[in-house]
């Protein structure tokens, strides 16, 4: 069954400093999704990408997926303490349901 | 709109019991999902749904039952609990086309121990 992998599992980053977590999947994605968890909290969604070699931002966030539509990035600039949490990415393969990775648990040292 | 809302937020069942976990939501949306989620681990589903009347089984779905009657809700049976149920179970919503699912719409989650 398709699978979407996710790294790197935990980033520990310093106040202000930058880091990307990448996905990647065993086939072409129809769309890819990303999602944020709060520690206690559920998953919230952040953004979708559909076309190949899409770039959106928001705000310090930079989302991009590839040109062969099988791998996504999230890169978040000067990481500040509300970025902590865990990121999923989340990829269609045009069926009824989403293929979660395994998440990228972020914490952030002042 | 209250969008996906979940009910209990907690519960503690004996071994061998059983119980269902609400979810409705206010969004119209077709597809709807039960994920659980153990400690430091990603969201493994386990039954979805289409439209009223569909449900199908996703990757860890036994010991689990659903229905939907209506678009608004899917509720989740779990039948004689075990231990290996103690997680927390999310159901989410979304819009779904040819496309396939479109952003997902999560509950706060139901936190249910099995002693």
């Amino acid at each position: 069954g398709q699978q979407v992998m996710q790294i790197p599992q935990y980033q520990h980053v310093q106040e202000g400093e930058d880091f990307t977590t990448y996905c990647n999947s065993s086939t072409t994605l129809s769309n890819i999704q990303w999602y944020k968890q709060r520690p206690g909290g559920h998953p919230v969604f952040l953004i979708q990408l559909v076309k190949s070699g899409e770039v959106k931002k928001q705000k310090r966030l930079t989302f991009q997926f590839g040109e062969a539509k099988k791998n996504s990035s999230l890169h978040i600039t000067a990481t500040q303490t509300t970025d902590v949490g865990t990121y999923f990415c989340a990829g269609s393969l045009r069926d009824y349901k989403l293929s979660f990775g395994a998440g990228t648990t972020v914490t952030v040292r002042a | 709109n209250a969008g996906v809302t979940q009910t209990p937020k907690f519960r503690i069942l004996k071994i061998g019991q059983s119980m269902t976990l609400q979810c409705t939501q206010d969004m119209n949306h077709n597809y709807m999902y039960w994920y659980r989620q153990d400690p430091g681990m990603g969201l493994k589903l386990i039954y979805y749904s289409v439209g009223a009347g569909i449900t199908d089984k996703g990757e860890v779905p036994n010991g689990y039952n659903v229905s939907r009657s209506t678009t608004e809700d899917f509720p989740l049976r779990l039948e004689l609990a075990a231990p290996s149920q103690t997680s927390v179970y999310f159901c989410a919503s979304s819009y779904g086309d040819r496309g396939g699912p479109y952003g997902y719409t999560f509950g706060s989650g139901t936190r249910l121990t099995v002693v």
